[in-house]
């Protein structure tokens, strides 16, 4: 099946400094990728479509500025968590589909922790 | 919240018995996708089920969907112990790579020896 990746798996920061977490379609093109927050033992909630090429569209709630996202080729997306803080700690995880699937393949997710 | 429901929340049985969860959603989907999640981990996509199907079945995995219900359910037969898992279910509005999905609240389900 259909790989992605994430990196990295976990990253502890200082409040206040900004982290970026990669997404990567290792074996496919993906024009349209997402990211989605987890809390513990909580479901995923869609934070943002990442579209190669155009501007995020981000779900409501989500503040833009904060979560920056782009989409540069069809095989990455980076999210840009900007000055982090504590309420950021979360699992994020990316999610991509090949061209024409309505599978989605997930990464195995990136553990954020601010001090 | 468009967010669906997973019910029972948290679910333990022994090995070799048969798991079944459910799901409710609230709104028209093109698809409901079931995937599966060990602590801590990514998500493994378990199987699709197309709005104009009613019942698929893949290895131990059965499932239904009844969109008059707006329900699906995940049955698992003679679990294992690897089963453990949290289990979630998810809707996809369209179709085609950009198939945003809206996830069920998950159900634990432990399978003890």
């Amino acid at each position: 099946g259909a790989v992605v990746s994430q990196h990295p798996s976990w990253v502890i920061c200082k409040s206040g400094t900004s982290v970026k977490i990669e997404c990567r379609s290792l074996d496919f093109q993906a024009t349209t990728m997402f990211w989605y927050r987890q809390f513990p033992k909580q479901s995923l909630m869609l934070m943002a479509t990442s579209n190669e090429g155009s501007k995020a569209t981000y779900e409501q709630g989500v503040e833009k500025d904060k979560f920056l996202i782009n989409h540069a080729s069809l095989t990455l997306s980076t999210l840009t968590v900007t000055s982090a803080h504590p309420e950021d700690s979360s699992f994020y995880i990316c999610s991509a589909a090949p061209p024409l699937q309505e599978t989605q393949y997930f990464g195995p997710g990136t553990r954020l922790l601010v001090l | 919240s468009q967010q669906g429901e997973e019910d029972p929340q948290a679910l333990s049985i022994q090995e070799g018995e048969n798991a079944t969860m459910n799901c409710s959603y609230k709104t028209s989907i093109n698809n409901l996708q079931w995937y599966r999640q060990n602590s801590g981990r990514g998500l493994v996509h378990l199987i699709l089920i197309r709005s104009n199907e009613r019942e698929k079945h893949s290895g131990r995995l059965r499932v239904t969907l009844d969109t008059s219900k707006k329900s699906s359910s995940l049955l698992i037969t003679a679990s294992r112990a690897a089963d453990t898992a949290s289990y979630f279910c998810a809707t996809g509005s369209s179709g085609g790579g950009g198939n945003k999905l809206t996830f069920g609240t998950g159900t634990q389900l432990k399978v003890e020896l």
